[in-house]
């Protein structure tokens, strides 16, 4: 089973800043690295798709980077809207897994 | 506009059973890989089972295999998921959600609300 981990667990950071959010698999996924956003009593929505690839109306300030085992995403420029957790997932392998999540949240 | 809607969970006791249900609108899960993810309270994300869009191909997660069914009945435009013998671990909340692509090993571009099942005495 591909793990993967993510850091930091927390990150405190103000609106308008940089975010930047790592997610680190245990075996080489190619670029097959999705990005999800979950807020409290939400489903998760898919931001980025197969490492780089923005999702249907997700906004330019996101952004996906990345192969092999180390992937990032980045928010250039934290809305209101963008605290919350954010998960990855591999599509590489069976069992499709995710990572334990990184919460954004407002310093 | 596109949604999925799942129903079906609530309180269960150890070694019962609950039947899941998924209905889609505004998409036709013919031709639609689907899968169930869920996510105990406090807890990260869990895929759990995936279908192709025939039906014809099903994966289960080890924790689950053997335990729970995934099916489809198209002519309802609804998925299921069948759970027994289940355990005080399998409290969550299940979402629904569609394969971006027609393969099975891809992201979810669409999700459902979640339903709740609470396993507990």
């Amino acid at each position: 089973e591909v793990v993967l981990t993510q850091s930091p667990a927390t990150l405190s950071l103000s609106p308008g800043e940089r975010a930047t959010l790592s997610c680190r698999a245990s075996q080489s996924l190619s670029s097959y690295l999705a990005w999800y956003q979950q807020k409290p009593g939400q489903a998760p929505r898919l931001l980025i798709y197969d490492a780089s690839n923005r999702a249907t109306g997700i906004p330019a300030r996101f952004s996906g980077s990345g192969s092999g085992t180390d992937f990032t995403l980045t928010i250039s420029s934290l809305e209101p809207e963008d605290f919350a957790v954010y998960y990855c997932q591999q599509r590489s392998n069976w069992p499709l897994t995710f990572g334990g999540g990184t919460k954004v949240e407002i310093k | 506009e596109v949604q999925l809607l799942e129903s079906g969970g609530g309180l269960v006791q150890p070694g019962g059973s609950q039947r899941l249900s998924c209905a889609a609108s505004g998409l036709t899960l013919s031709s639609c890989a689907m899968s169930w993810v869920r996510q105990a309270p406090g807890r990260g994300l869990e895929w759990v089972s995936a279908i192709t869009g025939g039906g014809g191909n099903t994966y289960y997660a080890d924790s689950v295999k053997g335990r729970f069914a995934i099916s489809r009945d198209n002519s309802r435009n609804t998925l299921y998921l069948q759970m027994n013998s289940l355990r005080g671990e399998d409290t969550a909340v299940y979402y629904c959600a569609k394969h971006l692509r027609t393969g099975l090993v891809d992201a979810f571009d669409i999700w459902g609300q979640g339903t709740m099942v609470t396993v507990s005495s």
